[in-house]
C-alpha cells in the first residue's frame, strides 16, 4: 500500500463548480500534511498547510480527519485558472521528518 | 535570495552514459529529497536525505545514487544501469526538524532525455 493515496483524476469540472479532492496516508504517526498545487511542467507549490481545526483561504478549505487518516481539499467557485494538478503531501517524524508526495489529481475548469 | 537552484534545466544524455545532476540549496534545510515525474504521472521518491553523510532510498532507486557530503548539496547521479532515465526530475529541502514546519521547497526541475 501506498504510503500517500490519491485519486488521479481527471477531475472535468465548469467553471463556478465545487470540486473536493480526498487523501488517504497510511503512516498513523503522521504529523504535517499540506496540499501543494503542479502547473504543467513546472514544480510544485505549496497550496496551503492542514491543520486539525481545519483551515480555509479564500475559496480553498483544507480539511483532516486524524481518526480516518485523509485529508481533504475543497474549491469553491472553481476558475479556469485553478486547472493544475493538487498534491497531498504528509510528513513524518523518523529522526528526520520525511516529506512524501501523493502522485497527485488533475483538475481541469472550463468555461 | 535563499533558495534552491537544479542545473542544468535540460540534459541530454547518450544510451551508456551516467550523468549528474546538481541541486543546491541555500535554506539550511537538513532534509533534501529527489523526485521523478514522467509525462502526466505524479511525483515518485528515488532517494532523501535527512542528515548530512545520510541517505535513505526511496521507491525507486535503482540505477540511481546520490551523495551528502556538504549540508547544501545533494547530486543525483543518473547510471546507465537505469534503463528508462528520460524524465522530469525535481529536487527538494525541507527545515526536517521536530516539531517545525515542513512543507517543502523545491527546485524548477532537470528535464532529461535520453538520445
Amino acid at each position: 500500500r501506498k504510503e500517500v493515496e490519491q485519486d488521479p483524476g481527471p477531475f472535468n469540472v465548469p467553471e463556478g463548480a465545487t470540486v473536493a479532492f480526498n487523501c488517504t496516508y497510511s503512516n498513523s504517526a503522521s504529523q504535517s500534511f499540506f496540499w501543494y498545487r503542479q502547473d504543467c511542467r513546472k514544480e510544485p507549490k505549496l497550496l496551503m498547510s492542514v491543520y486539525s481545526s481545519g483551515n480555509e483561504d479564500g475559496r480553498f478549505t483544507a480539511q483532516l480527519n486524524r481518526a480516518s487518516q485523509y485529508i481533504s481539499l475543497l474549491i469553491r467557485d472553481s476558475k479556469l485558472s485553478d486547472s493544475a494538478t493538487y498534491l497531498c503531501v504528509v510528513s513524518h517524524y523518523t529522526g528526520g521528518f520525511k516529506t512524501i508526495f501523493g502522485a497527485g489529481t488533475r483538475l481541469f475548469v472550463k468555461a | 535570495d535563499g533558495g534552491i537552484t537544479q542545473s542544468p534545466k535540460y540534459l541530454f544524455r547518450k544510451e551508456g552514459q551516467n550523468v549528474t545532476l546538481s541541486c543546491e540549496q541555500n535554506l539550511n534545510h537538513d532534509a533534501m529529497y529527489w523526485y521523478r515525474q514522467d509525462p502526466g504521472q505524479g511525483l515518485r521518491l528515488i532517494y532523501y536525505s535527512q542528515i548530512v553523510n545520510d541517505f535513505q532510498k526511496g521507491d525507486i532507486a535503482e540505477g540511481y545514487s546520490v551523495s551528502r557530503e556538504k549540508k547544501e548539496s545533494f547530486p543525483l547521479t543518473v547510471t546507465s544501469a537505469q534503463k528508462n532515465p528520460t524524465a522530469f526530475y525535481l529536487c527538494a529541502s525541507s527545515i526536517g526538524q521536530a516539531y517545525s514546519n515542513t512543507d517543502a521547497f523545491f527546485g524548477h526541475g532537470t528535464r532529461l532525455t535520453v538520445v
